[in-house]
């Protein structure tokens, strides 16, 4: 059974610093995602990675893949409080639209 | 090009009753998967349709049933609640298989 780990669950961070979320999945899978997810809100998506190897930037974030190790990071740089948020990796196997999530990493910013 | 959207968005009810919660997907999307959120189990995958026809299933009692309409809305169900059902469920969307699932604002559900 596909499991997804993520960490840290709480992260509390001060403008302008960096950070790195990380998740782990325990078997091999075809696409990796990262959501958002504002309090009482949806799950908006921020990326999808489909290959070993494969970046992806979006403003302060960046999003990255290796399935070797299976492990994505979520990197912020020069934190703003806008990203205060809750992020989730979720993980998809081809053929399968069911995503396993991790469970969460809840971002505060401080001012 | 409109969103996912969810109908009821708020919903209360009492042990033993039934509910069914309904989705529409972006227009030209043909898949839709159901989610239930809660704070003890996090992000849970309930089922998926895609023409008309589920394809995979979570790991949910039978109480928890669902179906998708030719135009690909799609309603889910659950009977006999249980105060444990309380939850946000959210209804997902994607043009096929394999392709980024958008979600709908959500339907929390209150059993009290």
């Amino acid at each position: 059974e596909l499991k997804v780990e993520q960490n840290p669950l709480f992260l509390s961070m001060q403008e302008g610093k960096n950070y790195t979320i990380y998740c782990n999945y325990s078997t091999t899978s075809d696409r990796l995602y990262w959501y958002r997810q504002d309090p009482g809100k949806s799950l908006e998506s921020l990326f999808v990675l489909l290959s070993n190897g494969a970046v992806k930037q979006e403003g302060r974030l960046m999003a990255s893949l290796d399935t070797k190790a299976r492990l994505s990071t979520l990197h912020i740089t020069a934190a703003v409080h806008d990203l205060s948020a809750t992020y989730f990796c979720a993980v998809e196997n081809f053929g399968n639209e069911k995503l396993t999530f991790g469970t969460g990493t809840r971002l505060t910013i401080i001012p | 090009k409109a969103g996912v959207t969810q109908t009821p968005r708020y919903l209360i009810k009492t042990r033993g009753q039934q509910v069914t919660l309904s989705c529409s997907p972006i227009s030209g999307h043909r898949s839709v998967s159901w989610y239930q959120q809660t704070p003890g189990q996090g992000l849970q995958f309930l089922f998926e349709y895609f023409s008309e026809t589920q394809r995979n299933k979570g790991n949910f009692p039978g109480r928890f049933s669902g179906r998708q309409f030719s135009n690909s809305r799609s309603e889910m169900n659950v009977s006999t609640l249980e105060l444990g059902d309380s939850a946000l469920y959210l209804c997902a969307s994607s043009l096929r298989t394999g392709q980024t699932q958008y979600f709908g604002p959500g339907t929390r559900l209150l059993v009290l």
